[in-house]
This record gives structure tokens, C-alpha cells and sequence, in this order.
């Protein structure tokens, strides 16, 4: 079956404009996560959605980053006035449930802001 | 605070020989455990899992992991390493629903 997807693989921006990451998850997952890993580091957790709701948005750095995801199913993560800090790879994952389902990661989208 | 160390940056071992990654963790409870590998362009994979119960979990692909609560470790081992199994591994725990990985470990495999 498919698997998690995210558009496009790579994005290459210039220092202030705003991007659209997009998740499509596996269907039928109801839990889905956003990630950051930038070069030489592992993932870093960014946002957790159950349903349509942010379950959990500790992770994201700044008020310059925000996710949706108002059918409960594909999300767009969404950074404002990019830095070249934001450069990396950001993941999404998609797992049936919350309660520890394994989670299912997309290819990633490589950001990169010039 | 929730950590996750893997030592070892990167780690060379020749096709047929053994293997084992380090993991250490930091966590105040039982921690959920998980071992992922991920190759050049693929999505991160799941290779293993420890929630409870056993403390040698099996997992895909001929890997093994065993969660030692007195080392805090949760180090991943196999018999025999096939050259297919160069790739970037990371160590995760996961106290809540977010995972936390650790830096990964870098496995070349020769001839």
C-alpha cells in the first residue's frame, strides 16, 4: 500500500519568503508528526496531530512555524519569514493511534533557505 | 531531561562480521524504545521496538536489540552484517507520544 508522502522533496527558498511543507499520511492513520533533522543530528519532534487538533506543539521553535491539518488527514506545515537556520530535512510520520502505534515516516521535504 | 547518546559517529565493519550499536538513555521511568534505520533518500524505518515484557526484542532484517535497565542501554546487535545494511541508524525513546532521537550512528559496511 502507499505509504506517507510529502511535496515537494526539496524546496529551495530565499531568507524571508514563506513555505508549504505537505504531509499525506497513510490512510486510515488518525496520529500524525512533524519533525526537523538537520545535518549530522537526528530527528527533532516539531508537532503531534490527533484528528484534526494539535495535540502537542511543544516542539516548534517559534511563533514563525505552524501546522494544519483541518480534515484530519494531509497537513501543511508552514514556516513564515524563513531564516537560514530553518535549513533541513523535515519529516512527517503517520501512526494508526496515538497509543504507540508505530509511526510511519515520509521520504521528507529538504528545505533549504538561501 | 529526556536524552537519547549514541557514542559512536561512525562505525566500519567488513560483510559477514558482527555488529552492535550503542544507545543510552536518559529517562526518569521505563522508557519505550525503538531502533530505525534510514538509507539514503527512504523514509526512516522501523527495525525494532521495546515497550515491556522480554528485554531481548527481535526485530526485522536479522536485528536484535536488549534493554539493560542497570546501564541505561538498549544496544542493537546483529550476527552478521550484509552490505545492504550500510545506512544511518538511530536510537529513539519515547516517553510521550514525541520521539526522541539520539545523534544516529553511520554504518559502513566492506566487501
Amino acid at each position: 500500500g502507499a505509504g506517507v508522502s510529502q511535496t515537494p522533496s526539496n524546496k529551495v527558498t530565499e531568507k524571508g519568503k514563506y513555505v508549504e511543507l505537505r504531509c499525506d499520511p497513510i490512510s486510515g492513520h488518525t496520529a500524525l508528526y512533524w519533525y526537523r533533522q538537520s545535518l549530522g543530528q537526528g530527528p527533532e519532534f516539531l508537532i503531534y496531530f490527533q484528528g484534526t487538533g494539535a495535540a502537542d506543539d511543544s516542539g516548534l521553535p517559534n511563533d514563525r512555524f505552524f501546522a494544519v491539518r483541518p480534515e484530519g488527514s494531509v497537513s501543511t506545515l508552514k514556516i513564515q519569514r524563513t531564516e537560514r537556520g530553518d535549513s533541513a530535512v523535515y519529516l512527517c510520520a503517520s501512526s494508526l493511534t496515538s497509543s504507540w502505534g508505530e509511526q510511519y515516516f515520509g521520504p521528507g521535504t529538504r528545505l533549504t533557505v538561501t | 531531561a529526556q536524552s537519547v547518546t549514541q557514542p559512536d559517529i561512525h562505525i566500519t565493519v567488513s560483510e559477514g562480521a558482527s555488529l552492535e550499536l550503542r544507545c543510552n538513555y536518559s529517562y526518569g521511568a521505563t522508557p519505550y524504545l525503538f531502533w530505525y534505520v534510514q538509507s539514503p533518500g527512504q523514509g526512516l524505518q522501523l527495525l525494532l521496538k521495546y515497550f515491556s515484557g522480554d528485554t531481548l526484542v527481535q526485530g526485522i532484517k536479522g536485528f536484535e536489540a536488549e534493554f539493560k535497565r542497570s546501564q541505561s542501554s538498549f544496544n542493537l546487535r546483529k550476527p552478521s552484517v550484509h552490505w545492504s545494511d550500510a545506512a544511518e541508524y538511530f536510537c529513539a525513546v519515547g516517553p510521550t507520544d514525541k520521539l526522541i532521537f539520539g545523534t544516529g550512528t553511520r554504518l559502513q559496511v566492506f566487501p
